[in-house]
């Protein structure tokens, strides 16, 4: 596609329900990022794909985070048993290839999401 | 491993004043630094980015950055406000492709009349 696409663009939900946000990556970019960032503050990162693996999972707050890219494009943030803290936009971004790339990010818009 | 920091989490200009946002960096590696513009409701959009060579670097809507090693900064500039430059604006850092990108907290700049 002509840029990162994320959907839902807003979700609310209920404290302790499951929710899934989905990131389209810009085609041919093997590296696929997710930040969580909070009103006021800077994006937090949560993972890191190259490929269809996760080569850096340290910024997962706790493991009701998980996220996959079976295919190595689409990536699906999963939070089980949400909760009110976790509201945030959730920021997905691609990068080019190694050797192609000076490791620019593209940025989606993000998903908005509010637990009540 | 990478931090940064941004000095001001508000800064105030008047329309056709100098902007000076400041930007500072930790790393243990040779640093790629970049600047992020996040406009309301939108997301971030990359304003320019020091990877090697030349330290001052010049990117969109005519802000420029420079690359001080000594200093560990990466301060960005525009020599004259314009209104639309209201934004929250973001400092990264990276250690080159495949690590990860760490974001500075960002600095709100407003343009008065």
């Amino acid at each position: 596609g002509a840029g990162v696409s994320q959907t839902p663009s807003n979700k609310v939900t209920e404290k302790g329900k499951y929710v899934e946000l989905r990131c389209d990556p810009i085609s041919g970019h093997t590296a696929l990022y997710w930040y969580r960032q909070s009103l006021g503050q800077g994006p937090e990162f949560l993972i890191y794909f190259q490929g269809t693996g996760a080569a850096d999972d340290s910024g997962l707050p706790n493991d009701r985070f998980f996220a996959v890219r079976p295919e190595g494009s689409v990536s699906t943030l999963k939070i089980q048993r949400t909760e009110r803290g976790d509201s945030a936009v959730y920021l997905c971004a691609s990068s080019l290839g190694a050797g192609q790339s000076t490791g620019e990010l593209f940025f989606g818009e993000g998903s908005r999401l509010t637990v009540l | 491993a990478q931090s940064v920091t941004q000095l001001g989490s508000h800064v105030s200009v008047s329309e056709g004043a100098l902007v000076l946002l400041r930007c500072n960096y930790s790393s243990s590696v040779p640093p790629y630094l970049f600047w992020y513009v996040q406009y309301p409701n939108q997301g971030l959009q990359l304003l320019l980015k020091y990877t090697t060579g030349a330290t001052l670097v010049k990117g969109i809507n005519g802000f420029e950055a420079e690359f001080k090693k000594s200093e560990t900064s990466f301060h960005l500039t525009k020599p004259s406000a314009h209104m639309s430059d209201a934004a929250e604006y973001f400092c990264a850092v990276s250690g080159g492709y495949g690590q990860n990108f760490v974001f500075g907290p960002g600095t709100r700049l407003s343009v008065l009349p």
